[in-house]
């Protein structure tokens, strides 16, 4: 079976500091991992998604992604994080029965 | 914007009631996606469809029922609601329905409140 944890269900930074937002999964099959950005009263929209080609994936919005096996961690992170980052982030894995499950949601705080 | 409409926007009903939520796909998208936010449960996926055929099912309870339509629209069925059927319900689509290498587009959801 699948699943996401992700650590920190809340995380604040100053504005152009570096943005970390952690998750692991466990899978017992090699696992498609992505992450999603949820904006105030809107619907989810795909930052970057590993599907086990690079292992450091790029995303929208300057955000990439590590994917590292050994610790079974998909960490997203962006060098400076700006005031419009601030959302609710969801890490998903999905495994090839197409079923798809999301972490709990980190919401990032970006303080000016 | 997306592409992805939802109606309605809002649904406040009863326990005990049957309510029917509604998405329209992108243009050219063949495959839905139902999802399901709560503050219990978080974001849990529900159902898939494909060009009309289900193509996958997660946490959907026996309660509730999806249905893809010959024009590509999806309607997802909840009846004998309880209070803790009270979400937001998101649907999403995407083109081929391979889930890996499509990207899923979301719309606005519908916010459901069961009183």
């Amino acid at each position: 079976a699948q699943s996401v944890t992700q650590l920190g269900s809340h995380v604040s930074v100053s504005e152009g500091a570096l943005v970390l937002l952690r998750c692991n999964y466990s899978s017992s099959v090699p696992p498609y991992l992505f992450w999603y950005v949820q904006y105030p009263n809107q619907g989810l929209q795909l930052l970057l998604k590993y599907t086990s080609a690079a292992t450091l994936v790029k995303g929208i919005n300057g955000f990439e992604a590590e994917f590292k096996k050994s610790e079974t961690s998909f960490h997203l992170t962006k060098p400076s994080a700006h005031m419009s980052d601030a959302a609710e982030y969801f890490c998903a894995v999905s495994d090839p029965g197409n079923q798809f499950y999301f972490g709990t949601g980190t919401s990032l705080t970006v303080i000016p | 914007d997306s592409g992805v409409t939802q109606t309605p926007k809002h649904l406040i009903t009863a326990t005990g009631q049957r309510v029917t939520l509604r998405c329209s796909p992108r243009s050219g998208d063949l495959s839905v996606y139902w999802y399901q936010q709560s503050l219990d449960q978080g974001l849990q996926f529900l159902i898939q469809y494909y060009n009309g055929e289900e193509r996958a099912k997660g946490n959907i309870l026996e309660r509730f029922s999806a249905q893809q339509f010959p024009d590509l629209h999806s309607e997802l069925n909840l009846s004998s609601l309880e209070l803790g059927d009270s979400a937001l319900y998101f649907c999403a689509s995407s083109p081929t329905g391979q889930r890996v290498t499509d990207t899923q587009y979301f719309g606005p959801g519908t916010r459901l409140t069961v009183l």
